[in-house]
C-alpha cells in the first residue's frame, strides 16, 4: 500500500530562514500530490498541489513544491519564513485520483521572531 | 459561504458505547470523506461517500460506518468504541469530478473514556 514519510517531525528556524521540508512516497505510477498547512487552532488548508505538467507548483504564501519522479519525492520550499509559517505541515498523496488521501505524519515548523 | 462543519467539536464517551458525528460540506460539493488523525500522527483515510453511497474505504474496522444524505451532509457511526479510537475525526468535502480537492473542517476531538 502507499505510504508517504515525511523526514523531519519538528523543524525550529529563525526568521528569514530558508525552509525545505521533505516528503516521499512509497512507489510510482501516476500521483497526484500535497501539501497541507495547520495553523494553531485552525483546520487544514491545503498550501499547494500537483497534478501533472510542471514539477515546480507554487502555492500561497510564496511556498513552492517541487515533483522529482525518480526520487518519489514532493519537497516543500520557502526562501524566506516569517514566524506566521509557525505550523504543521502535511505531504499527502493520491495515487487512484479518487480521493482517498494518504498523509504522512507532518513536520511541526516554529519560527524565532 | 459556509465551509465545512463539524458537529460536536468535543465528545467523551465510555469504552464500549456508540457515537455519531456529523458533516456538512462545503456549499456546491457533493461528496464527504472521513479520516481519524491521532495525536502527532497525519489523518487517516475511513472512508468518502458520494451519491449516498460508501465509494472507498481505509483499513478500518465495520465498527465504523458512515451515510450520506440527500443534501449531501453525512454521519460517522462508530460502535463498541475502544480507548484506541480516542483521536480528532476530519470531515472533508469535495466535489465529485476533483474529489481530491479536499476542504477540511475543524474536526471533532473524541475521547474514549
Amino acid at each position: 500500500a502507499q505510504s508517504v514519510s515525511q523526514h523531519n517531525h519538528h523543524v525550529i528556524l529563525s526568521e528569514a530562514a530558508s525552509l525545505e521540508l521533505g516528503c516521499n512516497y512509497s512507489y510510482g505510477g501516476t500521483v497526484n500530490l500535497f501539501w497541507y498547512v495547520q495553523y494553531p487552532g485552525q483546520h487544514l488548508q491545503l498550501l499547494l498541489k500537483y497534478f501533472s505538467g510542471d514539477p515546480l507548483v507554487k502555492g500561497i504564501k510564496g511556498f513552492e513544491a517541487e515533483f522529482i519522479k525518480s526520487k518519489f519525492s514532493f519537497n516543500l520550499r520557502k526562501p524566506s519564513v516569517q514566524w506566521s509559517d509557525t505550523a504543521e505541515y502535511f505531504c499527502a498523496v493520491d495515487d487512484n485520483q479518487g480521493g482517498k488521501l494518504i498523509f504522512g505524519q507532518g513536520t511541526e515548523l516554529s519560527v524565532k521572531p | 459561504d459556509a465551509g465545512v462543519t463539524q458537529s460536536p467539536t468535543h465528545l467523551i464517551k465510555t469504552r464500549g458505547q456508540q457515537v455519531t458525528l456529523r458533516c456538512s460540506p462545503k456549499s456546491g460539493h457533493d461528496t464527504v470523506s472521513w479520516y481519524q488523525q491521532a495525536l502527532g500522527q497525519g489523518p487517516q483515510f475511513i472512508f468518502q461517500y458520494y451519491e449516498e453511497e460508501e465509494r472507498q474505504r481505509g483499513n478500518f474496522p465495520d465498527r465504523f460506518s458512515g451515510h450520506q444524505f440527500p443534501n449531501y451532509s453525512s454521519e460517522l457511526n462508530v460502535n463498541a468504541l475502544l480507548l484506541g479510537d480516542s483521536a480528532l475525526y476530519l470531515c472533508a468535502s469535495s466535489y465529485k469530478l476533483a474529489k481530491n480537492i479536499q476542504y477540511f473542517g475543524a474536526g471533532t476531538r473524541l475521547s474514549v473514556l
